[in-house]
């Protein structure tokens, strides 16, 4: 099955810079990448998404970046902010019987000091 | 954005006891549901998923019959944690897929368990 790493598993930067978050997996079938974000106590909320025919997609502070041949895909975070900071989880997926079944990452903690 | 409702969000139940939670799709047909279970700090992890009209998949290590799940329509999946110990306390989550993107998955907000 799909193995996913994700690292670091706790990233703290201070409100303005960058923050990158790395994942690998395994399944060269998997062909669909989201990253989520979960705040305290909250459900994780889909924040960006990327299929395999594309390498790099942006919605504004963030950017995800996907190398199908290393398979390995990043979540770029420009311009920090306080509110910035939860878990994030990466994951992938491939189609399975027709449908979907995602393996997540193990999380990242990111803390965006003010 | 696509809506899934999941109740109760928190359950303090005696050991022994049976707990049923429901996880809704509320603007949206989903033929697949997912229950996670999540420790503090930890991911997601995946315990079974849940197809519409037919049995459920579980995940190696989980067991079927503590943990039932049906899935009896299109915007509706049930988890019942039978007989619940101490040690099936935990942080459980469903996730639920929009059938026409199939893709993109939508969470519900978790139901904190505490047997006591």
């Amino acid at each position: 099955g799909e193995n996913v790493e994700q690292h670091p598993s706790t990233l703290s930067v201070q409100e303005g810079d960058s923050a990158v978050i790395k994942c690998t997996y395994s399944d060269s079938a998997s062909n669909y990448f989201p990253w989520y974000k979960q705040e305290l106590g909250k459900r994780p909320q889909l924040i960006i998404d990327i299929r395999s025919n594309v390498g790099e997609k942006k919605d504004q502070r963030i950017a995800v970046t996907l190398n199908k041949t290393a398979k390995h895909f990043s979540l770029h975070i420009t311009e920090t902010q306080p509110e910035d900071s939860a878990v994030y989880f990466c994951a992938a997926s491939a189609a399975s019987g027709g449908s979907y079944i995602p393996t997540f990452g193990r999380g990242t903690s990111l803390i965006v000091h003010p | 954005g696509a809506v899934v409702s999941q109740h109760p969000s928190r359950v303090i139940c005696k050991s022994g006891t049976s707990v049923k939670i429901e996880c809704r799709s509320l603007d949206f047909q989903a033929t697949t549901m997912f229950w996670y279970r999540q420790f503090p700090k930890q991911s997601l992890m995946l315990m079974a998923t849940s197809n519409e009209g037919s049995k459920a998949t579980y995940e190696q290590g989980v067991e079927k019959d503590k943990f039932l799940i049906n899935h009896a329509s299109l915007t509706l999946s049930t988890l019942t944690v039978t007989s619940a110990h101490p040690e099936d306390s935990s942080f459980y989550i469903c996730s639920a897929r929009d059938t026409s993107t199939n893709e993109k998955l939508f969470f519900g907000s978790g139901t904190q368990l505490s047997v006591l």
